[in-house]
């Protein structure tokens, strides 16, 4: 059962512009969600969460807003930068449990073209 | 400050044998959680560890088992391989059960299976 879906396997844009990545999920007990970056041959890096209890959260060019009622999340990055390449994961924890088993989406492979 | 370290980074192995894959977690960091992700996939979680225990375990079968050491390092272990358990085996370590710190992630084994 995938609880998270990330349903755009790509996308490429133009270095300078906005990169909007967009992550669903059906289970309404997540209660944090979190964006993961991985780039070959790494581990994915910690990027940015957010508790369910925000429908917002901002770290210098990322930005991750949360639709509650829609059970959906996007990642915004402005500007994109060629270095931002990379695939991205959603995931999310059903923290107020002390469930720790994160789902995660099948991520986007981002492309920022210089 | 060393981050999560897997060994090895490469093994192939054949059907029906069996493999232990290890980690050593962030410094700092007293809990262990293992992924399997495969091609196109995201990560899907395996188990946890704490206090040498397995706290929390994904939906995978008894043929995947675990160990923590007091020192904190992991090992997974998989029994009567199948060709599907060819995939990135990725650990991720953190501090406690129940913490707002994001879990930190190796680069991960990428197990083959022939």
């Amino acid at each position: 059962d995938q609880q998270v879906k990330q349903n755009s396997p790509s996308l490429s844009v133009q270095e300078g512009r906005i990169s909007i990545l967009n992550c669903d999920y059906t289970n309404s007990m997540f209660d944090y969600f979190l964006w993961y970056k991985k780039y070959p041959a790494e581990g994915p890096t910690f990027l940015i969460s957010i508790s369910s209890i925000k429908d917002k959260n901002e770290d210098g060019r990322f930005t991750v807003f949360l639709n509650k009622s829609a059970k959906h999340l996007s990642l915004h990055i402005v500007p994109s930068q060629p270095g931002d390449s990379a695939v991205y994961f959603c995931a999310a924890l059903t923290r107020r449990y002390n469930n720790n088993d994160m789902r995660f989406g099948a991520g986007t492979r981002l492309t920022v073209k210089p | 400050d060393a981050g999560v370290t897997q060994s090895p980074t490469h093994l192939i192995k054949t059907r029906g044998q069996q493999v232990t894959l290890r980690c050593s977690p962030k410094s700092g960091h007293d809990t262990v959680s293992w992924y399997q992700q495969a091609l196109g996939q995201g990560p899907q979680f395996i188990f946890q560890y704490y206090e040498e225990e397995e706290r929390q375990r994904g939906n995978f079968p008894d043929r995947f088992s675990g160990h923590q050491f007091p020192n904190y390092s992991s090992e997974l272990n998989v029994n009567a391989l199948l060709l599907g358990d060819s995939a990135l085996y990725l650990c991720a370590s953190s501090l406690g059960l129940n913490t707002n710190q994001p879990q930190h992630f190796g680069d991960g084994t990428r197990l083959s299976i022939l």
